[in-house]
């Protein structure tokens, strides 16, 4: 069975400084992993995924995130804070061919002046 | 990637009713997913809207309760029927491409008074 655990359900940080947001997750097969903002009042918008190729992943607006199969992790990270940046993140898995998208909890990350 | 859209946005109704949600993308695609978002939570999918057949439905999610529409390959619709105040979520429609990626429209808001 699948499962995505994200650690951590609010995240604050200053602008300018290190995002890092944590994702664990579970998987009998190679997943295929996937991180979602959503801002205040809209949908999901897909920040980056992995899907078996590097395992650095780049994504959009400047961040990133690192599949490391030893410790089942998918950390997302941006090395310095914007405040458009505040919104909820959440983390999925996805066994390739499988169609269900299994989500994470969320973080709440807001970034202060 | 598909651009997604859903009617309406946001809607309130009175428990006892129903809610049809239309969800409508700009290309051809297979697989399409409707989901739940309730108040402060992560998402929750309802069910696969499968073209020319029945929807597949997740565990706790029932056809009479959300009977869904897929006529063509570029619609799909979402009924809540007879709703209470537990139905207030936000219902996200998304589609899946060929790379198993999963995009998601803006959202339908329904508070259930």
């Amino acid at each position: 069975a699948q499962s995505v655990t994200q650690l951590g359900s609010h995240v604050s940080v200053s602008e300018g400084a290190l995002v890092l947001l944590r994702c664990n997750y579970s998987s009998s097969v190679p997943p295929y992993l996937f991180w979602y903002v959503q801002y205040p009042n809209q949908g999901l918008q897909l920040l980056l995924k992995y899907t078996s190729a590097a395992t650095l992943v780049k994504g959009i607006n400047g961040f990133e995130a690192e599949f490391k199969k030893s410790e089942t992790s998918f950390h997302l990270t941006k090395p310095s804070a914007h405040m458009s940046d505040a919104a909820e993140y959440f983390c999925a898995v996805n066994s390739g061919g499988y169609n269900k998208l299994i989500f994470g909890a969320g973080t709440r990350l807001a970034v202060h002046p | 990637s598909a651009v997604i859209s859903q009617k309406p946005s946001r809607d309130i109704c009175q428990r006892g009713t129903s809610l049809t949600i239309q969800c409508q993308v700009d290309s051809q695609v297979t697989m399409m997913f409707w989901y739940r978002q309730q108040p402060g939570q992560s998402l929750t999918l309802i069910a696969t809207a499968n073209q020319g057949s029945e929807a597949t439905y997740e565990s706790g999610f029932v056809i009479d309760k959300f009977p869904i529409s897929r006529p063509n390959l570029t619609f799909s619709t979402l009924t809540v029927s007879n709703m209470s105040p537990e139905d207030s979520s936000i219902y996200l429609c998304s589609v899946k491409d060929s790379t198993d990626t999963q995009y998601f429209g803006p959202g339908t808001r329904l508070t259930v008074l």
